[in-house]
């Protein structure tokens, strides 16, 4: 199946400060969608992208759609704990492939 | 959010018995999914259905059927349950087809199966 490459891992971090995590492929795709799943819970939808070079926000919420169509980027400004999950980015060719995501801990 | 509804949200059930699981939609897509979900591997495709009665396998197939004879409602039935099938499925729907532009997946809250 498709690779998507997706970092960090995990991140702890200090709630108040911005959060960064990219996504990349080896192929080129025409859309890239960051999902965010809480604990017991399903992927939840946050933010869909169409287009190369396609900067869209949701709240503190901004995402990016890389140039080369391979990668993408999830930044999450001025943390707070319910930030925390597991944000997963997706693509789409003949299926929908998502990474194996990013976990977000928000130190209170 | 999206109207799925996935059944049972929990199970537990013995080897080799067979065990369903049911989602439902009420948001009339034409494609669903199941997905399942385990550490380090992320969501992996089991069986995907793009209309009543058409379903196709994905890349964890094995030991898994489907049947779609309704548009709202997709199952998933382990014939005969291993361990290796202990993990937490999820349903996903979808307006059109993966790949064309605007499609987005929607997911169900996820059921999960523990296989002792």
């Amino acid at each position: 199946g498709q690779q998507l490459n997706q970092s960090p891992q995990s991140m702890f971090i200090q709630e108040g400060e911005d959060v960064s995590m990219n996504c990349t492929s080896s192929s080129i795709f025409n859309t890239w969608l960051w999902y965010k799943q809480d604990p017991g819970e399903g992927p939840v939808l946050l933010i869909a992208l169409y287009k190369a070079g396609e900067l869209t926000s949701n709240g503190r919420l901004t995402a990016q759609f890389g140039i080369t169509r391979k990668d993408s980027f999830l930044n999450i400004s001025a943390s707070i704990p319910s930030d925390v999950g597991i944000y997963f980015c997706a693509n789409t060719g003949n299926q929908f492939y998502f990474g194996t995501g990013t976990s977000l801990t928000v130190i209170p | 959010d999206a109207g799925i509804t996935q059944s049972p949200r929990h199970k537990v059930t013995e080897t080799g018995t067979p065990v369903t699981l049911r989602c439902h939609q009420t948001e009339n897509h034409r494609y669903m999914y199941w997905y399942r979900q385990d550490p380090g591997h992320g969501l992996r495709l089991i069986h995907y259905s793009y209309g009543v009665k058409d379903t196709d396998k994905g890349e964890v197939s094995d030991g898994y059927s489907v049947s779609r004879s309704k548009t709202e409602d997709f199952l998933l039935t382990l014939e005969s349950a291993t361990s290796s099938q202990t993990s937490v499925y999820f349903c996903a729907i979808s307006e059109s087809r993966a790949g064309t532009g605007g499609t987005e997946a929607f997911f169900g809250q996820g059921t999960r199966l523990t296989v002792v």
